[in-house]
């Protein structure tokens, strides 16, 4: 069974911070990766998705790499800004199966 | 990106009756859809799986009699939360899968439903 771990749980960062979002899982089999974000009260926001042939992808400030032999993605968040504070999931497909989450990690960016 | 809806996007209801949540997929057919639950600074825990035309696929320790799910069409899933309680109370989002990218199917989100039983 898929098991999606995210370290860390929480990160409170100074505005203006590189910070790196971990995402591990278990099974290696996935066809791609999704980084979400999610703000609070509210649905997710599709940040960028890695396709299992893929090693990154980038959007903007943002930059996911994806290598698929040893479980693990990580999520480049360049320059913070306030805005940025929100929590993030990262979330696996392997197939014709739902989406496995993470438990995400709360980013706090302080002005 | 597809578009998911789903409403309503808030509702309180008294404990013991029932609600109805839905979910849209506004500019594809999704075949398979599929709802998740979300308890306060948790992750999404999904709940089932709803597939157009056939019975939905549940979660171990979901209780089907409880969350009455209905795919009747390729746009629409339904979620019923019967006789609710305090306990149900919880952020309930959906998703649909877009056929069209193949064995890259992405899931696209609905922005949940928000729902407060008193």
């Amino acid at each position: 069974k898929q098991e999606v771990t995210q370290i860390p749980a929480a990160l409170s960062v100074p505005e203006g911070e590189n910070l790196v979002l971990n995402c591990s899982f278990t099974d290696s089999a996935i066809y791609n990766l999704q980084w979400f974000r999610q703000d609070p009260g509210k649905g997710l926001t599709s940040l960028l998705l890695i396709q299992s042939s893929q090693r990154e992808q980038t959007s903007g400030r943002l930059n996911a790499s994806l290598d698929k032999s040893s479980g693990r993605s990580t999520l480049y968040i360049a320059a913070s800004q306030p805005g940025d504070s929100a929590t993030y999931l990262c979330a696996v497909n392997s197939g014709n199966t739902p989406l496995v989450f993470g438990k995400g990690t709360r980013l706090s960016v302080i002005a | 990106g597809a578009v998911v809806s789903q409403h309503p996007s808030w509702v309180i209801c008294k404990s013991g009756t029932s609600v109805k949540i839905e979910c849209r997929s506004l500019d594809f057919q999704a075949t398979t859809m599929f709802w998740y639950r979300q308890f306060p600074k948790q992750s999404l825990m999904l709940m089932a799986t709803s597939n157009e035309g056939s019975k939905a696929t549940y979660e171990q320790g979901v209780e089907k009699d409880k969350f009455l799910i209905n795919h009747a069409s390729l746009t629409l899933s339904t979620l019923t939360v019967t006789s609710a309680h305090p306990e149900d109370s919880s952020f309930y989002i959906c998703s649909a899968r877009d056929p069209r990218g193949g064995l890259y199917n992405e899931q696209f989100f609905g922005p949940g439903t928000r729902l407060t039983v008193l």
